[in-house]
């Protein structure tokens, strides 16, 4: 099993542009994650899923768009990237959201110029 | 959920356990404690996850007294690839997970 995939894994943008984290997950979990980490910090919640349809927001959703149309997917959008944005981003997915293991992909790191 | 309070950074020596304690005063009753390790650059890594008592598994153990308001994750015999933060979460379940700043464990030859 692949377990948790993100793509790209390097990403440069400039200001103002659009774009799109992927995140697949081939472990038939219900509840994945986005998270941005940014230097020395922990991991900050951006958006969350229960199932496909259902999204949430988390700790620091502004700027970013998500959509769950599928079990297996869940990308992130950032919709006019800032350089604030420039972080290493961590999807993640569980089987019931939490008490069980919650499994990372290897992270995503946008630099925005 | 309870909020969590961990060492900023711990050393140790290869060979040696590590024990590092994470508090959690106000953990109620039907939330877990788990434990979670990030290497450099990759994404973080279940450990343990335990209720009380003691959880031993071939990575650690975790200790955790009868009032529960605080957790030990043990690492035996650490080496130099043990050398990452370690977070330790209060979990509830269909809560979110929030990860504090975790301990920064370096192992030294």
């Amino acid at each position: 099993n692949a377990g948790v995939t993100q793509t790209p894994k390097f990403q440069v943008l400039k200001t103002g542009q659009s774009m799109t984290l992927q995140c697949a997950q081939d472990m038939n979990h219900e509840y994945m994650s986005w998270y941005r980490q940014d230097p020395g910090m922990g991991l900050r919640l951006i958006h969350y899923s229960v199932g496909a349809g259902i999204t949430d927001q988390g700790e620091v959703p502004n700027g970013y768009n998500v959509s769950r149309s599928t079990t297996e997917d869940f990308p992130l959008r950032l919709l006019s990237a800032a350089p604030s944005q420039t972080s290493v981003y961590f999807c993640a997915s569980s089987y019931q959201g939490q008490g069980e293991g919650a499994f990372f992909g290897q992270g995503t790191r946008l630099t925005v110029v | 959920l309870a909020k969590t309070t961990q060492p900023v950074s711990m050393d140790s020596y290869e060979g040696q356990e590590v024990n590092i304690t994470c508090s959690h005063n106000n953990i109620a009753t039907n939330d877990y404690i788990t434990w979670y390790q990030q290497f450099p650059s990759q994404g973080p890594r279940f450990i343990i996850q335990g209720y009380k008592t003691k959880v031993t598994n071939e990575v650690a153990s975790l200790f955790i007294p009868a009032d529960r308001k605080s957790s030990t994750l043990s690492l035996p015999r650490v080496s130099l690839s043990d050398t990452a933060v370690y977070y330790c979460l209060v979990l509830r379940y269909g809560q979110n997970f929030v990860f504090g700043p975790g301990t920064r464990l370096s192992v030294l030859p």
